[in-house]
């Protein structure tokens, strides 16, 4: 167990409206991640972070910012919410220099109508 | 980042051990093989991974070619628990971008 907690983990919207996903760790890891997960498209990532204000485009970053302003919170922000960001979301740690393996949240369930 | 082939789907008879491979023809000498595997609608679990050397630990066993080109992770004794999609990836060490496809469902039969 990593210490990952992810909220809310079901979030139902409509299109237009700004949302905001939490990823909260325990650890006190380094580096956090932002995967988004769609039906036969595995899981792309989004948005990363190697430290505190420190963040960088993943594969699939237009439509969503990030914010890290405490090492234990990675925050994930759709500004105006669209249908085609409907998809599981997954935030993902990796401990830090010596460790490649990344360590994953249990999700959270966006729908946006 | 080298580009993984995986059968899209596998039964595995409960008990028996599940050999999943994996093709990674165009893998680069500083890349690593990664396993990962998703019970359900959880967040994906990190198995194991490993450079050219044979690798265990208490989940699985992973064989790595000696040219590199394909590995198979091992499961050897399978039980229900581990019905999952299993994701191998090939990446190099402290890169942040893992490329998940989209794997291989295997199914463990009772």
């Amino acid at each position: 167990d990593a210490g990952i907690t992810q909220s809310p983990r079901h979030k139902v919207t409509e299109t237009g409206t700004p949302v905001t996903l939490r990823c909260h760790q325990t650890e006190n890891h380094r580096y956090m991640y932002w995967y988004r997960q769609d039906p036969g498209h595995g899981l792309r990532l989004i948005h990363y972070s190697y430290g505190v204000k420190d963040t960088d485009k993943g594969e699939v970053s237009d439509g969503y910012s990030v914010s890290r302003s405490k090492t234990e919170d990675f925050l994930l922000t759709l500004e105006s919410a669209t249908s085609s960001q409907t998809s599981v979301y997954f935030c993902a740690i990796r401990p830090g220099q010596g460790y490649n393996e990344q360590f994953f949240g249990p999700g959270t369930r966006l729908t946006v109508l | 980042d080298a580009k993984t082939t995986q059968p899209p789907s596998m039964d595995c008879a409960e008990g028996r051990a599940a050999n999943l491979p994996c093709n990674h023809s165009t893998i680069s000498g500083n890349e690593y093989v990664y396993w990962y595997r998703q019970i359900h609608s959880q967040g994906p679990q990190y198995i194991i991974h490993g450079l050219k050397n044979n690798e265990t630990n208490e989940m699985a066993s992973l064989i790595i070619t000696e040219d590199r080109k394909s590995s198979t992770l091992i499961l050897p004794h399978a039980t229900l628990r581990d019905t999952a999609v299993y994701y191998c990836i090939v990446s190099p060490f402290g890169n942040e971008k893992l490329t998940f496809g989209t794997g291989t469902r295997l199914t463990i039969i009772p």
